[in-house]
This record gives structure tokens, C-alpha cells and sequence, in this order.
């Protein structure tokens, strides 16, 4: 079965460093999303993404970060100038299509640990 | 207080028992997905529910949504110790549109053996 693939699995940096989270969603899905989930809280929608550009975005989801679609297949997500509270689990998701009709199917995620 | 609340938060039952968790939601659903994560893993997709009524089912697992109650209940029958994880109920409030989903805080289920 197709599935969502993130890389790296685990990621250590510096406070203050860039970090870029890949993902290659599912190859006929259109829509990606990344979430986050800081330890023991719930999982946080940060950004959707469809047709290159931004479909919508939490309050999270600030100046520091930015999403790129480089290729056909990886879908990123950079962090510029990490904080400590930037430590958390970052999922990708990835959906066929638009609508209320369509799950989103996660990766397995990549945790992020700022010093 | 939370849009989506999940209860019980945490659940300890013997294997080969029924269980039942719930999600209930403070504004107007327009989906609610059930999935189960594993400790530090993903989000496996279990069910989606779009409509007042609508019930569906998969192996032992059972996920209702009560429209009136904004209210989805997700019921797992003769639990086995692969049921074990949390499941989070997320909520689609967009009305159609590709955006985010909202999460509860999850459930922990323990199976004991």
C-alpha cells in the first residue's frame, strides 16, 4: 500500500539553526499538509498546500517557517532560525483531493530536537 | 475549553472486552476522522465519518457519528492487545475545503492480557 515517507527519521540542531523536513506524499495525491505535536499535546495543523502554493495556514505556522514543493515527488517544510519550543514531532500528510471526503494519510513523522 | 474533546483520556481493559470512546465536538462537524497513533509513530487512518447516522465499521472496530450530539463514538469489540495505542478523533470544520484538521487530545488505550 502507498504510503507517506519522511526523512530524517530524527533531527538534532542548534537553537538559532535552519532545519529542512522532507516528505514524499503519496504520488496521485494533490494536497499536502504538515502538523506538528510537541510531547504529550495533540497534534497541531500547521499549513495545506495545493497547486504550489499555500491553501491555508494556522497561527503556528509563522514567518519562520516556509513549504516547498522542489520537485515532483518532495514536499518540504524549513524552519529558519530554531528555538527550543521548535522541538516537536512533524508529521506530513498527503490527500487525493480537496473536500470533507478525503482522509489525509500521515507519515510516520520526523521528530525534531532543537539544543 | 476545546473545540474537540475526547473522554475517557485514558482506558485500561482486559483483553476480550468491549470498549467505547468518545469525541465530542463544540462547533458543527462537517467530518470527523478516527485514527490511531502509536507511541512515537505516525497517524494510521482508521474512519471517516461524514454524515448524522452514519455508521461504519472495520474488523472489530465500530465509529458512529450522532449529528445532534456533534458527537462520534468509536467502539472496539472482544479487544486483543494490537488494539492498543491512541486514538485521536479529528474534526474537518472547514466545510469542504482542503484544511487542516482539528485533533483532540487522544485516548490511551491499554489492553491488559
Amino acid at each position: 500500500e502507498p504510503e507517506v515517507t519522511q526523512t530524517p527519521s530524527h533531527q538534532v540542531t542548534q537553537m538559532g539553526q535552519e532545519v529542512i523536513l522532507r516528505c514524499v506524499p503519496i504520488s496521485n495525491h494533490l494536497y499536502f499538509y504538515w502538523y506538528r505535536q510537541i510531547l504529550g499535546q495533540k497534534v497541531e495543523f500547521l499549513v495545506s498546500f495545493y497547486n504550489n502554493e499555500i491553501s491555508e495556514k494556522s497561527e503556528i505556522f509563522d514567518d519562520q517557517f516556509s513549504v516547498e514543493r522542489p520537485d515532483g515527488s518532495n514536499f518540504t517544510l524549513k524552519i529558519r532560525s530554531t528555538k527550543l519550543e521548535d522541538s516537536a514531532m512533524y508529521f506530513c500528510a498527503s490527500s487525493p483531493d480537496r473536500g470533507r471526503w478525503q482522509p489525509q494519510h500521515f507519515g510516520d513523522g520526523t521528530r525534531l530536537s532543537i539544543l | 475549553s476545546q473545540e474537540l474533546e475526547q473522554s475517557p483520556q485514558s482506558l485500561i481493559v482486559q483483553e476480550g472486552k468491549n470498549l467505547t470512546i468518545n469525541c465530542t465536538s463544540s462547533k458543527t462537524l462537517y467530518g470527523l476522522y478516527w485514527y490511531k497513533q502509536k507511541y512515537g509513530e505516525g497517524l494510521i487512518f482508521l474512519m471517516m465519518l461524514q454524515k448524522g447516522g452514519e455508521e461504519k465499521s472495520h474488523e472489530k472496530i465500530t465509529a458512529k457519528l450522532d449529528e445532534k450530539k456533534q458527537q462520534s463514538s468509536l467502539h472496539i469489540t472482544a479487544s486483543q492487545p494490537s488494539h492498543a495505542g491512541i486514538y485521536l478523533c479529528g474534526a474537518d470544520y472547514s466545510g469542504g475545503g482542503a484544511d487542516g484538521l482539528t485533533f483532540g487530545k487522544g485516548t490511551h488505550l491499554i489492553i491488559q492480557p
